[in-house]
């Protein structure tokens, strides 16, 4: 099976630290993605990679960054970490267009 | 940019029954994706349908797409109260870069 590994499972930064979210596929995937959720928002789509050194931005990128220097790293930086930016963070791969994705178990961050 | 609704938001049944959920959505798709979450968990990818086809089986899960209507139903039959979880649609209008647009998903209780 695929994996999507996300380094960790709960984060606390300070406001204004910069924070690095890694996420890491076993499988070869093209695609990379990073999402957050929010209740009532659902999930929203702040990068995604569709190669090695490519990204575009999703719906929400302000605040953030993203860099895939390895086919199988994908990581989300948040400049400097604000309040607003306390959500879970997702990160997923898909083999290529047209196929579903398999999703990392997530990053609650909390920014305080 | 929010393109799949669900519909009920939440859902609560017995264990035994069947449970039906639907998905609307605005704009011609590539296919459909279905996906669960168990409480604070990653997604994990149920079943794909693409837009030329009607209906598709996986398990207990059914999954059936009116291109028509833009819609699609989720039918989980012999419910278990392990299928607990929330439900999300995704679109995914791939004509070029891949990227799922989520609905806000159906909450789904199963009472034993």
């Amino acid at each position: 099976d695929v994996k999507v590994t996300q380094s960790s499972r709960y984060l606390v930064k300070r406001t204004g630290e910069k924070v690095f979210l890694e996420c890491v596929q076993d499988m070869d995937h093209e695609n990379m993605f990073w999402y957050r959720q929010d209740p009532g928002l659902g999930l929203r789509l702040i990068y995604f990679s569709y190669d090695v050194k490519m990204k575009e931005k999703g719906d929400i990128p302000e605040g953030y960054s993203v860099s895939r220097e390895k086919k199988e790293r994908f990581s989300l930086i948040l400049e400097s970490a604000s309040t607003n930016q306390t959500s879970m963070y997702l990160c997923a791969s898909s083999l290529r267009a047209g196929y579903g994705y398999t999703f990392g178990s997530g990053t609650r961050l909390t920014v305080v | 940019s929010q393109q799949g609704e669900e519909d009920p938001q939440a859902l609560s049944i017995q264990e035994g029954e069947n449970a039906t959920m639907n998905c609307s959505y605005k704009t011609s798709i590539n296919n459909l994706q279905w996906y669960r979450q168990n409480s604070g968990r990653g997604l994990v990818h149920l079943i794909l349908i693409r837009s030329n086809e009607r209906e598709k089986h996986s398990g207990r899960l059914r999954v059936t797409l009116d291109t028509s209507k833009k819609s699609s139903s989720l039918l989980i039959t012999a419910s278990r109260a392990a299928d607990t979880a929330s439900y999300f649609c995704a679109t995914d209008r791939t004509w070029g870069a891949q990227k799922l647009v989520f609905g806000q998903g159906t909450r789904l209780t199963i009472n034993p």
